[in-house]
């Protein structure tokens, strides 16, 4: 897998449902970062999540982090319609100062 | 709340032109970068610039590509003849501090099509 590859790809769930999404990345890490992008738009920044730390939450937000795995997941609870957008894990290799992007998972949360 | 803002939204160019991208980071930071990500594949990174320099670029910023930051404020991405598969989406981004642990900050980007 790359760097920074999320899984899966695409996601659709209902409303008010559950959505997680998954990240793997190959390499020593500093800290991982989970951006949201609605179609066609900028990159939004969710939340940090350093290596020494394992969980993090903000608002409907959870994030988890095993460095022994080299993975992450990203959990949004109480799903909107609003929280439609594609979302990307962010790495930064060993002191680099350049993000590298996965691909992305595509949540498509329906009304 | 502060935000990185860009210029213009859409450029449309023929090939073989230059371009000028404009980008304004948050005001106290020091850290700026450019990203680029071509319809539908991932976000990839450019370069990254501090102290009136460039401090990493990727195998993509080759001749074609050079940044300058002409005042106190602004941040350009100049791309000299351009080429069709330079037609992507292109964000710059500014931090704090170097991204060893620091937050990178997003601009809406600007949509370049080279015809």
């Amino acid at each position: 897998s790359q760097q920074g590859e999320e899984d899966p790809q695409a996601l659709s769930i209902q409303e008010g449902e559950n959505a997680t999404m998954n990240c793997s990345y190959k390499t020593s890490i500093n800290n991982l970062q989970w951006y949201r992008q609605n179609s066609g738009r900028g990159l939004v920044h969710l939340i940090l999540i350093r290596s020494n730390e394992r969980e993090k939450h903000s608002g409907r937000l959870r994030v988890t982090l095993d460095t022994s795995k080299k993975s992450s997941s990203l959990l949004i609870t109480a799903s909107r319609a609003a929280d439609t957008a594609s979302y990307f894990c962010a790495t930064v290799l060993n002191y680099g100062q350049n993000f590298v992007f996965g691909p992305g998972t595509r949540l498509s949360v329906l009304p | 709340e502060p935000e990185v803002t860009q210029t213009p939204s859409h450029q449309v160019t023929q090939m073989g032109q230059e371009v000028i991208l404009r980008c304004v980071p948050i005001s106290n930071h020091l850290y700026f970068y450019w990203y680029r990500q071509i319809l539908g594949q991932k976000v990839e990174f450019l370069v990254s610039f501090y102290n009136n320099e460039i401090s990493e670029k990727s195998e993509i910023f080759d001749d074609q590509f050079s940044v300058e930051r002409p005042d106190g404020s602004n941040f350009t991405l100049k791309i000299r003849s351009t080429k069709l598969e330079d037609s992507a989406m292109y964000f710059c981004a500014s931090s704090e501090r170097a991204t060893g642990g620091d937050t990178q900050y997003f601009g809406p980007g600007t949509r370049l099509t080279v015809l």
